[in-house]
């Protein structure tokens, strides 16, 4: 089976402008979840989705939004970029709440640098 | 909310010899996941090793293994024969029954290998 695949895999942007994040998951799994990781706070989570459904939220201001789409794809996007949102942005798959044994497999991220 | 933590940011171990890495966790569940992950250089996320709560045997996986004390809320994870190819960053996660999918991780600890 293909693991997570996260487009791109390297960006850069300048402060004000949005981006958009996208994340396939391993083909069968329902849930996505995106975490934030930078140096100084480690892993923060973002958001889980479900079955197009927004699940949890983690404590990020409502620039940071996202969706998922039928084929469980997801998209993370994010507006009015600051200096801050730099970082790698992770998404994570996994079967589900409730089933499989619990376990998020995880894209290879993408590194976002505002400038 | 949980918190997980590791106190030991640098670890170092010789190659062949054994290293144990600290986690400590807080919860008022009674039912969850604990995990160990890997995170090399090349910054994907890699499952390491998985401890249910509810099973009282340590889980093991080849030269990984963990020390789940449930009533101390710590779960270290043991790496025998330590290899060059261990040298990662190494993060516990943590994720309840209650909380969906999201995991809280802890900070990290970077586990070097001296050849």
């Amino acid at each position: 089976k293909a693991g997570v695949t996260q487009t791109p895999r390297y960006l850069i942007k300048t402060r004000g402008q949005q981006v958009t994040l996208s994340c396939s998951p391993i083909s069968g799994h329902r849930s996505v979840s995106w975490y934030q990781q930078t140096p100084g706070q480690g892993l923060q989570f973002l958001f889980e989705y479900f079955s197009e459904t927004q699940r949890n939220k983690g404590n990020f201001p409502g620039r940071f939004s996202g969706r998922q789409f039928s084929n469980s794809r997801s998209e993370m996007n994010v507006s009015t970029l600051e200096l801050g949102d730099s970082a790698l942005y992770l998404c994570a798959s996994s079967l589900g709440v409730g089933t499989g044994r619990g376990e998020q497999y995880f894209g290879p991220g993408t590194r976002l640098t505002v400038t | 909310a949980q918190t997980v933590t590791q106190s030991q940011p640098e670890m170092s171990v010789q190659e062949a010899e054994t290293v144990t890495l600290s986690c400590t966790y807080d919860t008022s569940e009674s039912d969850y996941y604990l995990f160990w992950y890997k995170q090399p250089p090349s910054r994907q996320m890699i499952l390491v090793i998985r401890q249910e709560a509810y099973k009282q045997q340590n889980a093991t996986e080849n030269r990984f293994s963990v020390n789940f004390q449930k009533a101390a809320k710590s779960f270290s994870l043991k790496i025998s024969d330590s290899q060059l190819g261990d040298a990662a960053m190494y993060f516990c996660a943590y994720r309840g029954s209650n909380t969906g999918n999201q995991f809280y991780f802890g900070t990290g600890t970077s586990l070097t290998v001296i050849p």
